[in-house]
């Protein structure tokens, strides 16, 4: 299957300060990566699309001020947490779309934990 | 009602067992559904992905779809305690708008008893 990296794997940062994660496809082009938060004992939550060469798409309730997206090329997307907050530590995973095929599988890189103090 | 719904579990299962992992969902446009297992701590993996109506095998999994009922479910035959995780189930949205997303279930928690 496609892989998919991401870094940092864990960030523990003050409350006000920015973080970026960044999100690589390896093996693979990537048009399309997704970002997705999850908390403790809960499902994935998508915060948005990002597409290559273009503006995210974010989903209802995400405030695309506070959460930034950069889609820069083909194979690297990255996720910066501005002024964050305790409220924001989370698990944020990204995953990418292998396109070829037409298949829509979405492989998921390893994730970032996020701690917010 | 959610979109994607599976019982929360936790689902028992001896070792050796089959598991029966189901899933429904509400968008009868949507065509393409998949099965990621999660690790604790960890992000989800692809395990199976399915598009049409019937039975798809690989390995020790089967993926069943039945597109008239909105039913997927995910059988686990000789099943092992390295199975025990949370199963997601995903489809894929089928407006044009949501056609890129995959739109998750809140997952099953699977235990294997050795």
């Amino acid at each position: 299957g496609a892989v998919v990296s991401q870094h940092p794997s864990r960030v523990i940062c003050k409350s006000g300060t920015s973080v970026k994660i960044e999100c690589r496809s390896l093996d693979f082009q990537a048009t399309t990566m997704f970002w997705y938060r999850q908390f403790p004992k809960q499902s994935l939550m998508l915060m948005a699309t990002s597409n290559e060469g273009s503006k995210a798409t974010y989903e209802q309730g995400v405030e695309k001020d506070k959460f930034l997206i950069n889609h820069a090329s083909l194979t690297l997307s990255t996720l910066t947490v501005t002024s964050a907050h305790p409220e924001d530590s989370s698990f944020y995973i990204c995953s990418a779309r292998e396109p070829s095929g037409g298949s829509y599988e979405q492989y998921f890189g390893p994730g970032t934990r996020l701690t917010v103090t | 009602q959610k979109e994607v719904e599976q019982n929360s579990g936790p689902l028992s299962v001896p070792e050796g067992a089959i598991a029966s992992l189901n899933c429904t969902y509400s968008d009868r446009g949507s065509q393409s559904f998949f099965w990621y297992r999660q690790y604790s701590g960890k992000s989800p993996e692809l395990i199976m992905s399915i598009y049409s109506n019937g039975d798809k095998e690989d390995g020790r999994f089967t993926a069943q779809l039945n597109k008239a009922s909105q039913y997927v479910s995910l059988l686990i035959r000789d099943s092992q305690p390295s199975d025990s995780a949370t199963y997601l189930c995903a489809a894929r949205g089928a407006s044009i708008q949501g056609a890129q997303k995959l739109v998750f279930g809140q997952g099953t928690r699977l235990t294997i008893n050795p």
